[in-house]
Parts: structure tokens; sequence; C-alpha cells
């Protein structure tokens, strides 16, 4: 079975800039956190969906947001980049729904980010 | 989700057995107890999991003591590829919370020849 993939695994955008990053679960899975790792901040949640609806959210601005396609399939947007958001982004996703999923969430190698 | 408090870095050999020890003093009673593995720009992976006393795949062992206040995970003959950061996380995934894991600073293992 395939793991999560994401695209692209690199990318350098400008300050203003907008990106779309794209993350394809496991398939199966419907369930797709989105998170954000610095060296400063950790790793932070960023947002998650289930069957195409935003279920939670973490404490970041409205420049950043997300989607879910019918197919499980994912895309986070950062609109206005700024300097501080070059970071290693990840996808995550999970099986199941509800307690039965217990904290086990697959992630993919991430898309790496860099603003300047 | 419970806080987690995990030693920022260990040392090791080798061969020798790892014990990474997390503190989770709020836990609560429908928590599970997970441990994450990074590599360098690497997206973390599951190690193991458990509620409550021993726990035990090919990877590695969790020990959880009767209270469930702290746990251990235990990598037996380390080599060097195990070299990482190993994130302790506390809690349990409700369906109307959604999936949102808590990570810490995580432990940062170095494994040396």
């Amino acid at each position: 079975k395939a793991g999560v993939t994401q695209t692209p695994r690199y990318l350098i955008k400008t300050r203003g800039q907008q990106v779309t990053l794209s993350c394809s679960p496991i398939s199966g899975h419907r369930s797709v956190s989105w998170y954000q790792q610095t060296p400063g901040q950790g790793l932070q949640f960023l947002f998650e969906y289930f069957s195409e609806t935003q279920r939670n959210k973490g404490n970041f601005p409205g420049r950043f947001s997300g989607r879910q396609f019918s197919n499980s399939r994912s895309e986070m947007n950062v609109s206005t980049l700024e300097l501080g958001d070059s970071a290693l982004y990840l996808c995550a996703s999970s099986p199941l729904a509800g307690v039965q999923a217990k904290n086990i969430q697959y992630f993919g190698a991430g898309t790496r980010l860099s603003v300047l | 989700l419970a806080k987690t408090t995990q030693p920022i870095s260990m040392d090791s050999y080798e061969g020798q057995e790892v014990n990474i020890t997390c503190s989770h003093n709020n836990i609560a009673t429908n928590d599970y107890i997970t441990w994450y593995q990074q590599f360098p720009s690497q997206g973390p992976r599951f190690i193991i999991q458990g509620y409550k006393t021993k726990v035990t795949n090919e990877v590695a062992s969790l020990f959880i003591p009767a209270d469930r206040k702290s746990s251990t995970l235990s990598l037996p003959r380390v080599s060097l590829s195990d070299t990482a950061v190993y994130y302790c996380l506390v809690g349990v995934l409700i369906y109307n919370q959604g999936g949102k894991l808590i990570f810490g600073q995580g432990t940062e293992l170095s494994v040396k020849p």
C-alpha cells in the first residue's frame, strides 16, 4: 500500500506570493491533517479534514486554508507569504474516525517551503 | 490532551538499551499513550501505543505503571539508525474534536558508534 504522498517536496517562493501544497492520503484513509514544523516552534497542528469537512483548526491566521476533495486528497493554501512561513509542512492521514483512531496518524515526507 | 514532559536530549552507544521516560500527570481515563519517531526532513513515524501495563512490538516496548502518570519507551540494542527525535503523545482522537495531535519538544536521541 502506498504511503502518504506530498507534492512538491521543495518550494521556493517570495514574500507576498501564494502557494498550494498537495497531499494524497493512504488509500482508504478519510482523515487528513496538516502540520507546520519549524526549528523554533516545533510541530504545530494546522487543520484536519474528514469527508471534505474541516473538523478542527489550529491557531494560525486566515492566510492558511485548506480543503479536501471527495477522493480524500487534500490541498493546503497559504496566501500572502511571509518570511516566517518558511517551514516543513507535513500531511498526515488516519484510517478511522472517532475513538478508534487512537492518535495513530501516518505522515508524509513533507513539503519544504522557503520564503525569500 | 494531556501535557507531556520528556528529556530534551539523550546520548547512547550502539548495542545499548535506551529508555526514554515521559511524564503525563494529567492523563485522563480514556487517554492512550503514543510514541512517534522522526528523522531529519521526514514526517513522524508511529512506533508504539499503549493504554496500561506493557506493550511490545518488533521495534520497541512501552512500559506503563499502574497510575499511568508516566510511561517509558524502551529501544533494545540501538543502532546508529535509531538517531532521531522521539515524541510522546497522550490523548485520544474524539470524533467531534478531530485529528489533532499535540507534539511536545520531543527527545533528541543521539546514538554513537
